[in-house]
């Protein structure tokens, strides 16, 4: 079946502009987790949702990051007024159930700041 | 806070060469060890959970152990197919999120 997918694949954007990141999850997955990975650098947690809802939001940078899940399916990263450190790959994953489930990930989003 | 170190940072092997990747974690009550492999310009794909010391995962050159303490990937007669990333997380009991270590990049030279 079809996996996690993102859009777009690349973007580049200037300084102070915003920008939103689309991810669609498995079909039937009901958790869903975003993660952002700097050159050469683990993935950063950034917020999970159950269904539609962010019980944990603690690994967003920062209040120009925020994020939603609409009819428990697709989600949408925004970043408002970019910086340059904000360039990095931001990755989706979803998973069928929070509870000792495996996240299964997208080709993430190479977001460029210039 | 739960930590996650990997080691080495590098490694290079020759076709054939058997190795072992380490994971080290600190984790307040480990719900699950994760390893995944990651390709240059792809997200990561899932490989192996392991959820009590003891238990180990096969698959194909790979075989995945875990202790109270760490986690190895056992890499058996690598072939240069298996170069790539490989990533280690643990899950606690207490949040929903996964902490990663920084990965390990394995070579496999011809």
């Amino acid at each position: 079946g079809a996996g996690v997918s993102q859009s777009p694949s690349n973007k580049v954007t200037e300084k102070g502009k915003d920008v939103e990141l689309r991810c669609d999850p498995i079909s039937g997955h009901t958790a869903l987790y975003w993660y952002r990975q700097s050159l050469g650098q683990g993935l950063e947690f950034l917020i999970y949702f159950q269904g539609n809802s962010a019980p944990d939001k603690s690994g967003l940078p920062s209040d120009r990051f925020s994020a939603e899940r609409t009819g428990g399916s697709v989600s949408t990263l925004t970043i408002q007024r970019t910086q340059q450190e904000d360039s990095a790959v931001y990755l989706c994953a979803s998973s069928l159930q929070l509870e000792r489930k495996t996240q299964y990930f997208g080709p993430g989003t190479r977001l460029l700041v210039l | 806070e739960d930590q996650v170190t990997q080691s080495p940072e590098a490694l290079r092997l020759q076709e054939g060469e058997s190795s072992s990747l380490n994971c080290s974690y600190t984790v307040s009550g480990l719900r699950g060890l994760f390893w995944y492999r990651q390709d240059p310009g792809k997200g990561p794909e899932f490989l192996f959970t392991l959820y009590s010391a003891g238990e180990e995962k096969e698959k194909e050159r790979l075989k995945a152990t875990l202790t109270k303490k760490e986690s190895f990937l056992h890499i058996t007669a690598p072939k240069p197919e298996d170069s790539a990333t490989y990533l280690c997380a643990v899950r606690n009991n207490y949040g929903q999120n996964f902490v990663f270590g920084p990965g390990t990049r394995l070579s496999v030279l011809p």
